[in-house]
């Protein structure tokens, strides 16, 4: 079964610096994987999306990275800036059991203006 | 171009009775998906919906059912409702079943809270 950890579950950091935020997938067996910020009560907005054969992707200050072999991603913010704050999620599509996508727990990021 | 909508935003049920909530794709797409949000298992995959045909389904009990219509909304209806059944029910729309390509656009959800 497809297991997705996302470590740590809260990170507060200044506004200004660049940060990186982790996701980890025990099954490399993937279609692809996406990054989604989920502001609160609010649903998800797809932030990137990195296929399979991809080994990163970027959208303006975000630089999302995909290494299949170790089951690991990260997603990369510039210059932070208080309007990132949220919950930023993982989710990874594969093709193993009858889901689509399997998502982490999820990063609650806050920047301190 | 609209967003994936959901109806009602907020809803409040007692246990045992039933509910049906309600999602419209963006334009143009044609599959659905719906999960399941608590903070405690996070989000859950519920069902998956192309064409009007349910291509895949979660672990979840049979009281939560779906379906799609040939405009492409989607309903899912819980029966006998549980407290446990209190959570953020979110709606996905993506252009094609292809999984290896396809963006999730997601909807604000529908807040159940279960008395």
């Amino acid at each position: 079964k497809q297991e997705v950890t996302q470590i740590p579950a809260a990170l507060s950091v200044p506004e200004g610096e660049n940060l990186v935020l982790n996701c980890s997938f025990t099954d490399s067996a993937i279609y692809n994987l996406q990054w989604f910020r989920q502001d609160p009560g609010k649903g998800l907005t797809s932030l990137l999306l990195i296929q399979s054969s991809q080994r990163e992707q970027t959208s303006g200050r975000l630089n999302a990275s995909l290494d299949k072999s170790s089951g690991r991603s990260t997603l990369y913010i510039a210059a932070s800036q208080p309007g990132d704050s949220a919950t930023y999620l993982c989710a990874v599509g594969y093709n193993f059991g009858n889901e689509k996508l399997t998502f982490g727990t999820g990063t609650r990021l806050t920047i301190i203006p | 171009k609209a967003g994936v909508t959901q109806t009602p935003r907020y809803l409040i049920k007692t246990r045992g009775q039933q509910v049906t909530l309600s999602c419209s794709p963006i334009s143009g797409h044609r599959s659905v998906s719906w999960y399941q949000q608590t903070p405690g298992q996070g989000l859950q995959f519920l069902f998956e919906y192309f064409s009007e045909t349910q291509r895949n389904k979660g672990n979840f009990p049979g009281r939560f059912s779906g379906r799609q219509f040939s405009n492409s909304r989607s309903e899912m209806n819980v029966s006998t409702l549980e407290l446990g059944d209190s959570a953020l029910y979110l709606c996905a729309s993506s252009l094609t079943d292809r999984l290896s390509t396809d963006t999730q656009y997601f909807g604000p959800g529908t807040r159940l809270t279960v008395l």
